[in-house]
């Protein structure tokens, strides 16, 4: 059975700091995902991450993926209130996505 | 990418009563999936939604508690039935289409009363 597991499950932090989100899974994986998710909203994607070394950033976001440690990381650099939100990663096998618990980011003044 | 509408947005019921949730995609796609997010919590898969054939269920889903269709490669309906406090729920529908990300209706903000 795939497990995902995400850390932290809870981030508070300020605005123009840096930080990183873990999302580690137990087996093999066709692709891993990131998305958002704003209160009472549905799920934006983020990134899509295909490869071994795959590195994608958008804006202050930047999602990595390591396959042999099954490990993806995101990286929120200097932080600002607007991407206070649930960020959620999630791994596809054929398709069908495992989702991690979901990291609820507060971005503090 | 293809635009999933779902239908209804939210809706409050009665404990026993059933409800269908309907997922209509802009264009014909691939796969349709069906998950619930149960308060405060992450994203469950329910079922693959296979055209023209029964639901593939994942385990702790089963097919008279929900019962899926997909008549076509653009529609598909999730029924929540003999509804209980526990079904309390978002439930989303999700498409794959070929080259795109897999993304997300806007869900269906189901309670229980």
């Amino acid at each position: 059975e795939l497990k995902v597991e995400q850390n932290p499950l809870f981030l508070s932090m300020q605005e123009g700091k840096n930080y990183t989100i873990y999302c580690n899974y137990s087996t093999t994986s066709d692709r891993l995902y990131w998305y958002r998710q704003d209160p009472g909203k549905s799920l934006e994607s983020l990134f899509v991450l295909l490869s071994n070394g795959a590195v994608k950033q958008e804006g202050r976001l930047m999602a990595s993926l390591d396959t042999k440690a099954r490990l993806s990381t995101l990286h929120i650099t200097a932080a600002v209130h607007d991407l206070s939100a649930t960020y959620f990663c999630a791994v596809d096998s054929t398709s069908r996505l495992t989702f991690g618990e979901g990291t609820q980011l507060t971005v503090n003044p | 990418s293809a635009v999933i509408s779902q239908k209804p947005s939210r809706d409050i019921c009665q404990r026993g009563t059933s409800l269908t949730i309907q997922c209509q995609v802009d264009s014909q796609v691939t796969m349709m999936f069906w998950y619930r997010q149960q308060p405060g919590q992450s994203l469950t898969l329910i079922a693959t939604a296979n055209q023209g054939s029964e639901a593939t269920y994942e385990s702790g889903f089963v097919i008279d508690k929900f019962p899926i269709s997909r008549p076509n490669l653009t529609f598909s309906t999730l029924t929540v039935s003999n509804m209980s406090p526990e079904d309390s729920s978002i439930y989303l529908c999700s498409v794959v289409d070929a080259g795109q990300p897999q993304h997300f209706g806007d869900g269906t903000r189901l309670s229980i009363l």
